[in-house]
């Protein structure tokens, strides 16, 4: 059974900082990977994705990588803002029959960005 | 990319109580993924809405608590059934958009 974990779960750094927020997998048969933010009490909004295959995908002041044979992705975020805080969490998607089109789910990293 | 509505966006209960939380796709999609997030939790699936079929739901979760209706390809309805405080949680939908997903804005459901 797919094991997904973010570390820190927790983490407060101040604006303008580089910071790098953790995901590992425990099964590295997968489809592919996928970084969300939520707001707090909101629902998930898709900020990467990243194919099996692939080494990485940026968007703006993000950068995401998978490392598949090792089980990691981390999610970069240059030059963090306030308006970054929120909780980001990493989804794992299988490849085997009856979970192909199943995410399990990462606990998140809350980040706060501070003024 | 699809867009989801849910609605409602939040809401407080009374026990005992039934609450249903509706999503409309503006597109038609095969499945549909209901999702709870418990406060301080990760998602956890409850199950999986196919049109014109019942849904498939995951281990510990069980249709006559959250019976799930799927009457078109653009639209689902998830009931939580005989609400205790427990039922206290954000619940989701979902939609396969390519190869990712997309969601909702999700429900935030508070039993008292």
């Amino acid at each position: 059974k797919q094991e997904v974990t973010q570390i820190p779960a927790a983490l407060s750094v101040p604006e303008g900082e580089n910071l790098v927020l953790n995901c590992s997998f425990t099964d590295s048969a997968i489809y592919n990977l996928q970084w969300f933010r939520q707001d707090p009490g909101k629902g998930l909004t898709s900020l990467l994705l990243i194919q099996s295959s692939q080494r990485e995908q940026t968007s703006g002041r993000l950068n995401a990588s998978l490392d598949k044979s090792s089980g990691r992705s981390t999610l970069y975020i240059a030059a963090s803002q306030p308006g970054d805080s929120a909780t980001y969490l990493c989804a794992v998607r299988g490849v085997t029959s009856g979970s192909a089109r199943q995410l399990t789910f990462g606990s998140g990293t809350q980040l706060t960005v501070l003024p | 990319s699809a867009v989801i509505s849910q609605k409602p966006s939040r809401d407080i209960c009374q026990r005992g109580t039934s609450l249903t939380i509706q999503c409309q796709v503006d597109s038609q999609v095969t499945m549909m993924f209901w999702y709870r997030q418990q406060p301080g939790q990760s998602l956890t699936l409850i199950a999986t809405a196919n049109q014109g079929s019942e849904a498939t739901y995951e281990s510990g979760f069980v249709i006559d608590k959250f019976p799930i209706s799927r009457p078109n390809l653009t639209f689902s309805t998830l009931t939580v059934s005989n609400m205790s405080p427990e039922d206290s949680s954000i619940y989701l939908c979902s939609v396969a958009q390519g190869d990712g997903y997309t969601f909702g804005s999700g429900t935030r459901l508070t039993v008292v």
